[in-house]
């Protein structure tokens, strides 16, 4: 039982670039999430799904793209990268409603 | 719009002592409160969930509480030791998203 994962652990990528973040569960969980962590400040929702088929925006959705074709995978898309989005990012999972949520290992990613 | 702040940004303590961290809402709508702790360049790790209806939950050496109506929670923190070295973050649960906190570091020295 891996939990949550997520790929890769760093990238470095040119403004304009686009790539996608990927993460796993085999938790089985519904609820799936996107964050990202600036410093000196907390999480901030990027998009979040409640099941395949079902995704919504969060707190900064902008220049950001997620899918959810399975329950086991939620990738994130930024579709041409700008300085500010250099952050880490963290994907979580929980069961639904208001469960406590499973954080992913994150990626550390640098837009130059 | 909900606002989550956590104080101190730092704390260092020596090793033995027991500890507060604070944590407040501007919101009293909310589902449940959750407190993580997240070690250098690792992911967050579930320490407690208070739902609405609670006023305290207890793991270990930690205790949360809850008081919705003034919007503040605390993570007592017992008897600390040097491996509960970490950033501490609350968030709470509204409207089924989590708004967080930036944190609190905390240090034990031997």
């Amino acid at each position: 039982n891996a939990g949550v994962t997520q790929t890769p652990k760093f990238q470095v990528l040119k403004t304009g670039q686009s790539m996608t973040l990927q993460c796993a569960q085999d938790m089985n969980h519904e609820y799936m999430s996107w964050y990202r962590q600036d410093p000196g400040m907390g999480l901030r929702l990027i998009h979040y799904s409640v099941g395949a088929g079902i995704t919504d925006q969060g707190e900064v959705p902008n220049g950001y793209n997620v899918s959810r074709s399975t329950t086991e995978d939620f990738p994130l898309r930024l579709l041409s990268a700008a300085p500010s989005q250099t952050s880490v990012y963290f994907c979580a999972t929980k069961v639904g409603g208001t469960d406590t949520q499973y954080f992913g290992p994150g990626t550390r990613l640098t837009v130059l | 719009k909900q606002e989550v702040t956590q104080i101190p940004a730092a704390l260092s303590v020596p090793e033995g002592e027991n500890l507060v961290l604070n944590c407040s809402f501007t919101d009293s709508a909310i589902y449940n409160l959750q407190w993580f702790r997240q070690d250098p360049g690792k992911g967050l790790t579930s320490l407690l969930l208070i739902q609405s209806s609670q006023r305290e939950q207890t793991s270990g050496r930690l205790n949360a509480s809850l008081d919705k109506s003034s919007g503040r929670s605390t993570l007592y923190i017992a008897a600390s030791q040097p491996g509960d070295s970490a950033t501490y973050l609350c968030a709470v649960d509204s409207n089924y998203q989590l708004i967080w906190g930036a944190g609190t570091k905390l240090i034990i020295k031997p």
